[in-house]
């Protein structure tokens, strides 16, 4: 089945430290997108890459870095500068015709 | 970055009540709508894409309504079932780009 996979689904990262969150789809879809999730929040765009070697920063990208080498893959890399980091985090690939599939998400907590 | 806003911000209904809400989106550039449903501990799952003024769709016991020309679309459940409690997002989407602006969605609950 076509989807997007998002993994670890929790992941608990120490104070200063540099966390990867992985995003792979297997739809074929171009454009590729990263949200984050607070409590009683909606849904805030972080970054976004319309094409494989290219992205675009969204409304939140302080503290964040990607990459999209390969079409299928997306990762978000959550930095030592992003100073409040504890949010669920969606990944998200588009089709013209039906909107966004979203991954699963993950859960990360500073501890 | 578009303002769209989603009212209520929650809602508590009993099971069989039928039950509405509301986003409200800028008019101009407009493109498309979406309307998005969010379980707990699941991926949110596509429910409605609009696009037309006076556009109604429907699935199942939910349908949507939208006006372009002021900027708004309804979601109606009708007689909620517990298993409807979820949060309700929409996303309008300005011109022919794929970029979603979410509202802060309306999480509904319904009581058996």
């Amino acid at each position: 089945d076509g989807g997007i996979t998002q993994s670890p689904k929790y992941l608990f990262r120490k104070e200063g430290q540099n966390v990867t969150l992985s995003c792979e789809q297997n739809l074929n879809h171009d454009a590729m997108y990263w949200y984050r999730q607070d409590p009683g929040q909606g849904l805030r765009l972080i970054y976004y890459s319309q094409i494989v070697n290219d992205f675009q920063k969204g409304d939140i990208a302080e503290g964040y870095s990607v990459s999209r080498e390969k079409k299928e893959s997306f990762p978000l890399t959550v930095t030592s500068a992003q100073k409040n980091p504890t949010a669920f985090y969606l990944c998200a690939s588009i089709s013209w015709n039906y909107g966004y599939t979203f991954g699963s998400g993950t859960r990360l907590t500073v501890v | 970055i578009l303002n769209v806003e989603q009212s209520p911000q929650s809602l508590h209904v009993q099971e069989g009540d039928s039950t509405n809400f509301t986003c409200s989106f800028p008019s101009s550039n407009f493109y498309a709508l979406h309307w998005y449903r969010w379980e707990t501990a699941k991926s949110p799952e596509a429910l409605f894409v609009m696009t037309l003024n006076g556009d109604e769709k429907k699935k199942g016991r939910i349908s949507a309504t939208l006006n372009t020309k002021e900027g708004y679309s309804y979601l109606y459940i009708k007689g909620s079932q517990p298993e409807d409690s979820a949060t309700y997002l929409c996303a309008p989407r300005e011109n022919a780009g794929n970029m979603l602006t979410f509202g802060g969605g309306t999480r509904l609950m319904v009581k058996p």
